[in-house]
């Protein structure tokens, strides 16, 4: 199986910042990457898929990059309605299509 | 608008059973693969199983191979997640949600049912 791994696990940050979450593949799995953001309480909500593309209606100052075995995930200018934990997921060739362990981002 | 609503989450004993729904409305639902993911208290989210949408393909994370499974209903735009042998370690918040093939992603989501297993 192909093992996801985040970093940080926690960040804190200001309103304004601008934030950077990196995710690396134990293999090559292409641009195979998808990101996901998930507010207490709340349903996992697609932010950026195979890497780089933004499904209709997330914000352009979140964006996505990367291929082969690293990622990142990065927030122009944090709003206040992003402090939530974000997970990337590989989805490359055959499931099991893993999660990374999660970033939680904070309110400095 | 697409809408998935999870059902069937409770109280269960170690070694019980469960049956989780995932109600399906706003898309044709048996174009689609479905997928079961859950969250544990305190932990990330761990990709369960997913079915295509005839249920020809049907996969299980290793930690709960063998003891659940999940089927579907496209009649009754349906998909289930039968939970057998439970373990405390199955405790979480169980989501259903679309894999979108042309995304290679999970495009919608349920809001969860929460399933507690005690000792």
């Amino acid at each position: 199986d192909i093992q996801m791994t985040q970093s940080p696990s926690s960040l804190s940050a200001s309103v304004g910042d601008r934030v950077t979450i990196t995710c690396r593949a134990s293999q090559s799995i292409s641009n195979f990457l998808n990101w996901y953001q998930q507010k207490p309480g709340k349903a996992p909500k697609l932010l950026i898929y195979t890497a780089s593309s933004l499904p209709s209606g997330v914000p352009s100052r979140f964006s996505g990059s990367g291929s082969g075995t690293d990622f990142t995930l990065t927030i122009s200018s944090l709003q206040p309605e992003d402090f939530a934990t974000y997970y990337c997921q590989q989805s490359y060739g055959t499931p099991p299509y893993n999660f990374g362990q999660g970033t939680k981002l904070e309110i400095k | 608008q697409v809408q998935l609503v999870e059902s069937g989450g409770g109280l269960v004993k170690t070694g019980g059973s469960l049956r989780l729904s995932c109600a399906a409305s706003g898309f044709t639902f048996s174009d689609f693969y479905m997928t079961w993911i859950r969250r544990a208290p305190g932990k990330g989210l761990e990709w369960v199983s997913h079915i295509s949408s005839r249920a020809s393909t049907i996969d299980y994370g290793d930690s709960v191979r063998g003891r659940f499974t999940i089927t579907r209903d496209n009649a009754e735009k349906s998909l289930y997640l039968h939970m057998n042998s439970l373990r405390v370690d199955d405790t979480a918040v169980y989501y259903c949600a679309r894999w979108n093939w042309n995304e290679a992603s999970l495009d919608y989501w349920g809001q969860g049912t929460l399933v507690t297993v005690s000792s």
